[in-house]
């Protein structure tokens, strides 16, 4: 199972809009709604952001949003902040009881 | 508050065995399927293995099927990894992570047990 492809980096402005995108195949992201989105600051674990594609936890910000179209599914961030900078990732369900995740994208704040 | 914390994490030398637990607290254990995630130094995430709810059922990726195993014990709140024929690309800190309800994601992680693979 190969990993979904995320860019590297990203960067924003405070208060600007940035989106990450996640690509994978039609066995993973286009075939389930099963992609969920996970921010990682450094030194610590990760936190769910998004999930089934489109969902958001209790407690996360409504300026985390997510879609999908096809194989390919984004997490936007709105009204940018200096604490969004961190690492995201993207996951897929992938299909007997297997999950892959995306590479990882460092969010830089400028 | 829920709360998932592994442990047994350490130096081992390849080829060897480790065990990692994972202890849980704060919700029903036998709500949820149970997972490990993995991450090498400096790199990203990677799903490892996978519990269900009663043990029955256990699932692995490719890079470590047949050299580990996963299992629960539901009266004590606890999982466990055993890793065998350890290689230096096992190298990573190993979350336990909690999935509800069969929901195909991840919702409560642990701090994480470094595991370190080295001669």
């Amino acid at each position: 199972q190969s990993a979904l492809t995320q860019p590297a980096s990203v960067s924003g402005s405070p208060g600007q809009s940035i989106t990450i995108s996640c690509t994978g195949t039609n066995s993973d992201v286009g075939n389930y709604n099963r992609v969920s989105w996970y921010q990682q600051h450094p030194g610590k674990a990760p936190k769910v952001m998004v999930y089934e594609d489109t969902k958001r936890p209790s407690g996360v910000s409504n300026r985390f949003s997510g879609s999908k179209s096809g194989n390919t599914a984004s997490l936007t961030i709105s009204g940018l902040q200096a604490e969004d900078e961190a690492d995201y990732y993207c996951c897929s369900f992938a299909g007997s009881r297997n999950w892959v995740f995306g590479g990882g994208t460092k969010l830089t704040v400028l | 508050q829920v709360q998932v914390v592994e442990s047994g994490g350490g130096v081992v030398q390849p080829g060897r065995s480790l065990r990692l637990s994972c202890v849980a607290s704060g919700f029903t254990f036998t709500c949820c399927t149970l997972h490990w995630v993995r991450q090498a130094p400096g790199k990203g995430l990677e799903w490892v293995a996978a519990v269900r709810v009663d043990g029955s059922k256990q699932y692995f990726a490719d890079s470590v099927q047949g050299r580990f195993a996963i299992s629960r014990d539901n009266s004590k709140n606890m999982m466990y990894l055993q890793m065998n024929s350890l290689r230096a690309e096992d190298t990573a800190l190993y979350y336990c992570a909690r999935e509800p309800r069969d929901s195909f994601y991840f919702d409560y992680w642990g701090q994480g047990a470094l595991v370190t693979v080295s001669s």
